[in-house]
């Protein structure tokens, strides 16, 4: 089953813009992670954000967590063609298991 | 530092037939995951195995099942493959902690 769900499905934007996708989840979480995937191939992690924590930065990406409305956003600034990818929120319930959600295919345009 | 290791790249079967995918995780961790991405169904967890165990599973047949060595990597076997398995396989590694690392994935197309 999908806890996550991100919105939007699908975003194009211009490189140098900013990038946020939003996730959505249904139930307690102990964590919020991102991950990027490149055309099909594996993933990449990209941060985590622990249930108590409201915000998180790593270079270029800042994630938000909402726990009150069971949301997260992921901002990506200063966007490049590198970023252009599928990114995923994951959501950790417990027992070492995952669930992901749908993912946003961000596409950015040279 | 090496990172997950996984093969075949690619494999592909036909309906009936069993398939056998590998992982080796970073040195070090001791679980392994894996997860089904099947086109339109995002993706899915399977299996999770820690120091030689199945640990957990997800909502999968029997007929997908798998086995962790001393060494930690890691065997996904799905035996009477039907149509719908086509999809990537990837597996994940981890320490102990929640941050899982993934592999490239092996993409099975079954005919």
């Amino acid at each position: 089953s999908q806890q996550g769900e991100e919105d939007p499905q699908a975003l194009s934007i211009q490189e140098g813009e900013n990038a946020t996708m939003n996730c959505s989840y249904k139930t307690s979480i102990n964590n919020l992670q991102w991950y990027r995937q490149n055309s099909g191939r594996g993933l990449v992690h990209l941060i985590l954000i622990r249930s108590n924590e409201r915000e998180k930065h790593s270079g270029r990406l800042r994630v938000t967590l909402d726990t009150s409305k069971k949301s997260s956003s992921l901002l990506i600034t200063a966007s490049r063609a590198a970023d252009t990818a599928s990114y995923f929120c994951a959501t950790d319930e417990g027992a070492q298991k995952l669930v992901f959600g749908q993912g946003t295919r961000l596409t950015i345009n040279p | 530092e090496a990172g997950v290791t996984q093969s075949p790249t690619h494999l592909i079967k036909t309906r009936g037939q069993q398939a056998t995918l590998r992982c080796s995780p970073i040195s070090g961790h001791t679980s392994v995951y894996w997860y089904q991405q099947a086109l339109g169904l995002g993706l899915q967890f399977l299996l999770w195995y820690d120091e030689g165990e199945e640990r957990n599973r997800g909502n999968f047949p029997p007929r997908f099942s798998g086995r962790q060595f001393p060494n930690y990597s890691s065997e996904l076997n799905v035996n009477a493959l039907e149509l719908e398995d086509s999809a990537l396989y990837l597996c994940a590694s981890s320490p102990g902690h929640r941050t899982q690392y993934f592999g490239p994935g092996t993409r099975l197309t079954v005919l």
